[in-house]
């Protein structure tokens, strides 16, 4: 099972809204509504921000949104903060009863 | 609190074995699908396994590079989750979380414990 596909890097100034593509195949992304999103800061451990593609658990920003258009997932950050810097990754359940992570995307905050 | 505790990393020959921990606190693990999650150093995550609740009598999946080399188990009574890796390679060497699966997502994870497989 090959890594989803993500750009390797996303930037934006503070305040503006930007947009993590995550694109699979019909196996995965296209065919279940279980994409899951993560923020991982450097050296920490990752940190559930999206769920069954749409869903923020309780304490995540509002500012997160997550949604999907075919094998295509997407992650969107709205008001960008310095604190938004970090690691995304998105995942998504398999045929074959698996997972498998996307390749992930490196934040930067102008 | 709802916590999760591993341990067991280390330094290992290739060809070793090596046993991982994960304690859990803050939730009864019998209930709950858990999952390992693997990350090379610099490199992304990789998701290696995973074991069903016992409603689903403990069964398990493994990603395909593991897959007759790494065992998960659990032992409920310790509230503890296993991870034991066989036939390990230098390609093994990653951060390893345990991680719960709730709704699909991975919503609680551990600090990570640090497997270097090296000669």
């Amino acid at each position: 099972q090959s890594a989803l596909t993500q750009p390797a890097s996303v930037s934006g100034s503070p305040g503006q809204s930007i947009t993590i593509s995550c694109t699979g195949t019909s196996s995965d992304v296209g065919s279940y509504n279980f994409v899951s999103w993560y923020q991982q800061y450097s050296g920490k451990a990752p940190k559930l921000i999206i769920y069954e593609g749409s869903k923020r658990p309780s304490g995540v920003s509002n500012r997160f949104s997550g949604s999907k258009s075919g094998n295509t997932a997407s992650l969107t950050i709205s008001g960008l903060q310095a604190e938004d810097e970090a690691d995304y990754y998105c995942c998504s359940y398999v045929d074959s009863s698996t997972y498998v992570f996307g390749t992930g995307t490196k934040v930067t905050v102008l | 609190e709802v916590q999760l505790v591993e341990s067991g990393g280390g330094l290992v020959q290739p060809g070793g074995s090596l046993r991982l921990s994960c304690a859990a606190s803050g939730f009864t693990l019998s209930d709950c699908y858990m999952d390992w999650v693997r990350q090379a150093p610099g490199k992304g995550l990789e998701w290696v396994g995973r074991t069903r609740s016992k409603g689903k009598n403990y069964t398990t999946e493994y990603a395909a590079s593991v897959k007759g080399r790494f065992t998960i188990s659990r032992d409920d009574s310790k509230n503890s989750l296993y991870l034991q890796m066989n036939s390990l390679t230098t390609e093994d060497t990653a951060v390893y979380y345990c991680a719960r699966l709730r709704n699909s997502g991975l919503d609680v994870w551990g600090q990570g414990t640090t497997v270097t497989v090296s000669s």
